[in-house]
């Protein structure tokens, strides 16, 4: 079965980092673009970034860009979204998605909280 | 960044009816458009991508349609598990843009 599992979330406070991670299982994340989409409470989704299939080219929204950054380790059919510098408007619930003909397997989702 | 503009804001209606969800987008997405849906607690689920394509396991009553800017989903008689939130999404341009959703809501 094809699944995509979240994890690294918690409670940081503004400025510090935090690293998430996207474990694949049932299927190569390596042949598959993947995305970050978060959802904050109470309002709607948000695409974060995208990292292609080669590994090389990554796309991010303007809100995240510059403090964000994607990537991954074939080896552990991994994916990763490294943040830097957040803000307490990057309080949100984080999904990773593979893309195929559309969006088509998601994780349940890693709460991350920015609070002071 | 393409501004996708999703209406009606809220939808109620009864089990049975036909819903009818827009999407619009403020340039050509040619026909990478998306739609999924969303329940609490849970991940977004795929139901239509390249406009009309109904994903694996999407129940028949779920159609889409349209094309450049104009799209539309369609269900054609609701279900009590249909009641959730509709988003559309482009991934036509970067950055890629999601509406603010549709709620569906039991009239």
């Amino acid at each position: 079965q094809e699944q995509l599992e979240e994890s690294g979330g918690g409670v940081v406070q503004p400025g510090r980092s935090l690293r998430l991670s996207c474990a694949a299982s049932g299927f190569t994340a390596s042949r598959f673009a993947m995305h970050w989409v978060r959802q904050a409470p109470g309002k709607g989704l948000e695409w974060v970034g995208v990292i292609l299939y080669d590994g090389r080219n990554k796309h991010y929204a303007d809100s995240v860009n510059g403090r964000f950054t994607i990537s991954r380790d074939n080896s552990k059919n991994t994916v990763y979204l490294q943040m830097n510098s957040l803000r307490i408007d990057d309080s949100a619930v984080y999904h990773c998605a593979r893309e195929a003909t559309g969006a088509d397997v998601w994780g349940k989702g890693t709460t991350v909280i920015v609070s002071s | 960044e393409i501004v996708l503009t999703q209406s009606p804001a809220t939808l109620s209606l009864s089990p049975g009816e036909r819903a009818t969800l827009s999407c619009r987008a403020s340039q050509s997405v040619s026909g990478y458009l998306a739609w999924f849906q969303l329940k609490p607690g849970q991940a977004p689920r795929l139901l239509i991508y390249d406009a009309s394509n109904a994903a694996p396991g999407i129940p028949a009553r779920f159609s889409g349609s349209g094309s450049e800017t104009d799209f539309t989903l369609t269900i054609s008689s609701l279900e009590p598990e249909d009641f959730a939130v509709y988003y559309c999404q482009q991934r036509s341009n970067w950055p890629v843009t999601f509406g603010q959703g549709t709620r569906l809501e039991i009239k």
